[in-house]
């Protein structure tokens, strides 16, 4: 079945250090792969997507590229923030069906000054 | 702001109660999904709703119910309850496009049961 594989945590970094996430997906067909933060207190809400080998999302000074070949969609920054200190959860979609989101098990960062 | 909110916020029941959590979604989606997070885990998929009818499910047995109303709110419902219910349970809505969600989910701060 569908699923998604994710770095484990935690990660802690200073203030402007390079930021790698790493995440690989399992599935049958061609999924859409997304990118969701959760910020201590709030819900979760959409970082970035990307529907088709190649794409590329990005938000927010964050990018992830859909890599078909590797079957791999690693979140990236180049210089992190406070408040960047957050859950991060790769997440893919299937298409034949409801659509609904397969998780990974979420990745905690958290950026010191 | 995701524009869907929840409630209750926190509830404590002990095994075998029943319990009926709530969601107001943004105007305007008509799809509707449920997901339990337990702690440490990420979200996993319960079920959807569209238009008032179930159109997908997760691995999670029938005691997990749901209803859809036509102004936006939805239920879900957990009967006999277990001790690895516990979890925060999150909903989800989402603009329709052709019955299927694009996959971009807005989410309500979820509910966290506690079962004793």
């Amino acid at each position: 079945g569908d699923s998604v594989t994710q770095m484990e945590g935690p990660v802690t970094l200073s203030e402007e250090a390079f930021l790698t996430i790493n995440c690989t997906y399992t599935a049958t067909g061609y999924p859409s792969l997304f990118w969701y933060v959760q910020y201590p207190g709030e819900g979760l809400q959409l970082l970035l997507k990307a529907t088709k080998a190649d794409d590329k999302g990005s938000n927010k000074g964050f990018e992830a590229t859909y890599r078909k070949e590797t079957t791999s969609f690693h979140l990236e920054k180049g210089s992190v923030q406070v408040s960047d200190s957050a859950v991060y959860f790769c997440a893919l979609s299937d298409r034949g069906g409801a659509n609904n989101l397969f998780f990974g098990t979420g990745t905690r960062l958290t950026v010191i000054p | 702001e995701t524009g869907v909110t929840q409630s209750p916020t926190h509830l404590i029941k002990t095994r075998g109660q029943q319990v009926t959590l709530r969601c107001s979604s943004q105007s305007g989606h008509n799809t509707v999904s449920w997901y339990q997070q337990a702690l440490g885990q990420g979200p996993q998929f319960i079920f959807q709703y569209y238009r008032e009818e179930e159109n997908g499910r997760g691995n999670f047995p029938p005691r997990f119910s749901g209803l859809q109303f036509p102004n936006y709110s939805s239920e879900l419902n957990v009967n006999a309850l277990e001790l690895d219910d516990s979890a925060l349970y999150l909903c989800a809505s989402s603009p329709e496009s052709g019955g299927k969600t694009t996959g971009e989910l807005f989410f309500g701060e979820g509910s966290r049961l506690t079962v004793l």
